[in-house]
């Protein structure tokens, strides 16, 4: 799978948009883009997925370049409760890979008041 | 719906002994994987089953683990002779396993202390 790269740390003020980004500049056609928050002392939470379209859920927005080498993730009105590692995996469907979930450092996201 | 559960939720054991954790998967999940974090790190991924298919092990750190699953529903992580080096968050988590997408859903995990 191909490899994701992560800011370390981010802060976000309350109600504010936070964004997220990650690069994927090696990423191949058959490759998913994932994301994952893990917060403190809990298993991590699916938040989207995407293969090349923008996608949107309940809980964000997920913006892959054309070229697909990079993504954000948007939290559109972030809360207390957003703080967490977000983590940005990339992943291909088959192959010698297929199950496994490889986690990076990720991004700590911190918001606050 | 119900999502993954895993018991117990914390266990303190002594060097040398053995353990069972226990993953109930969300219903319908054909596929589930074990993961282990230790204290500041990653997610660790140990072992990969899949319906009926040979069940994929590379993950195991050492013949120390092992792993079983009844059918698609509950496994259990067996650790034999657990060292301190055990200790971590061990996680499960099923997905549907669907050609378009194998989005995986996490349990709470098990805190496992080895003394």
């Amino acid at each position: 799978d191909a490899k994701t790269t992560q800011p370390t740390s981010m802060d976000c003020a309350e109600g504010r948009a936070a964004n997220l980004p990650c690069n994927h500049s090696t990423i191949s056609g058959n490759e998913y883009v994932y994301w994952y928050r893990q917060i403190h002392s809990q298993g991590p939470q699916y938040i989207i997925h995407g293969l090349k379209n923008n996608e949107t859920n309940e809980m964000a927005s997920l913006i892959i370049t054309e070229d697909r080498k990079s993504s954000t993730l948007i939290l559109p009105h972030a809360t207390l409760r957003d703080t967490a590692v977000y983590y940005c995996i990339v992943r291909a469907y088959g192959g010698t890979s297929y199950g496994k979930l490889t986690f990076g450092q990720g991004t700590i996201l911190t918001v606050h008041p | 719906g119900a999502g993954v559960s895993q018991s117990p939720s914390n266990k303190v054991t002594e060097k040398g002994k053995d353990v069972e954790l226990r993953c109930d998967p969300i219903s319908g999940h054909t596929a589930l994987y074990w993961y282990r974090q230790r204290l500041g790190q990653g997610l660790e991924f140990l072992i990969y089953f899949q319906g009926n298919s040979a069940p994929d092990k590379s993950g195991l750190p050492s013949d120390r683990f092992s792993a079983e699953r009844t059918g698609e529903s509950v496994s259990t992580l067996t650790i034999q002779r657990t060292q301190q080096e055990d200790s971590a968050v061990y996680l499960c988590a099923s997905s549907l396993d669907t050609l378009r997408t194998d989005t995986q859903y996490f349990g709470p995990g098990t805190r496992l202390t080895v003394l």
